[in-house]
C-alpha cells in the first residue's frame, strides 16, 4: 500500500504564478484533507473532503482552491501564488469514523518569490 | 474559536531524562489525538484518548486525558535519541465533521 502520496515534493514558484499539489490515496478514504504547516505554527487546515464530489473550506482557504472528482484524488490549486502561501503542505486520509487517525502524506514544501 | 495550547514549544533533555508536554483547551474536547513528526517528516498518529480520566501506556510513552477532558498529556520516560521530533497534540471538538485543531507542537531535542 502506498498510503497517501503527494507530488511534487519541492517547487519553487514566482509571484503570481499558479500550480496545482497533487495527492492520491489507495485506502478507500472518504475523508482527506489539506494542511500547510509554518514553523512553529503547527498544521493549519486548508480545505477537506468527505467524499467525491463534496469540498468545504478549513481554517485557512484564502488563495486555494480544491475538487474532488473521485474518492482517491484531491488536488489543492493555487491561483497567483503570492510569498504569504510559502509553506509546506500536507495532504491527510481518514475513515472518517470518529476518532480515526489521519495518515499523511510525505508533504509538499513550497516556495513563493 | 476552539483552540488547542501546547506548551512548552521547545524542550532540549539530556539523554535518559524525561519528557512531557501539555495540551489545554477552554472547551471540552470529544476526543484527542496525539501525533510525532520526526525532522523533515510527516507527522505519524501515535494514539487516540476518549474517555475522561483515560491512561494509555506505549512502552516509553504515556499519555493522559484529563477529567474534564479539556487537558491532555504526553510523557516520555528516559528518552532516547530516536525520540527526537515534534509532538502534535490534536483535539476533536465533536463537530459534524470532526476536523482535528491541531496544537502548535512540542520540539523535542535529545542530547546524547
Amino acid at each position: 500500500n502506498a498510503g497517501v502520496t503527494q507530488t511534487p515534493k519541492f517547487r519553487i514558484l514566482k509571484i503570481g504564478q499558479s500550480m496545482t499539489l497533487q495527492c492520491t490515496q489507495d485506502m478507500n478514504h472518504n475523508y482527506m484533507y489539506w494542511y500547510r504547516q509554518d514553523p512553529g505554527m503547527g498544521l493549519k487546515l486548508i480545505y477537506y473532503s468527505v467524499g467525491a464530489g463534496i469540498t468545504d473550506k478549513g481554517e485557512v482557504p484564502n488563495g486555494y482552491n480544491v475538487s474532488r472528482s473521485t474518492t482517491e484524488d484531491f488536488p489543492l490549486r493555487l491561483e497567483l501564488a503570492a510569498p504569504s502561501q510559502t509553506s509546506v503542505y500536507f495532504c491527510a486520509s481518514s475513515s472518517g469514523r470518529r476518532g480515526s487517525p489521519l495518515h499523511f502524506g510525505n508533504g509538499t514544501r513550497l516556495t513563493v518569490t | 474559536g476552539q483552540q488547542v495550547m501546547q506548551i512548552p514549544q521547545y524542550q532540549h533533555v539530556q539523554e535518559g531524562e524525561d519528557f512531557t508536554t501539555y495540551c489545554n483547551s477552554s472547551t471540552t474536547l470529544s476526543n484527542i489525538q496525539w501525533y510525532k513528526q520526526r525532522p523533515g517528516g510527516h507527522p505519524v498518529f501515535l494514539i487516540q484518548l476518549v474517555k475522561s480520566g483515560e491512561v494509555k501506556k506505549q512502552k516509553r510513552l504515556t499519555f493522559q486525558f484529563g477529567e474534564a477532558k479539556k487537558n491532555s498529556s504526553l510523557h516520555i520516560t528516559a528518552t532516547q535519541t530516536t525520540d527526537v521530533g515534534t509532538y502534535f497534540c490534536a483535539g476533536d471538538y465533536g463537530g459534524s465533521q470532526g476536523n482535528l485543531i491541531f496544537g502548535k507542537g512540542t520540539k523535542l531535542s535529545v542530547k546524547p
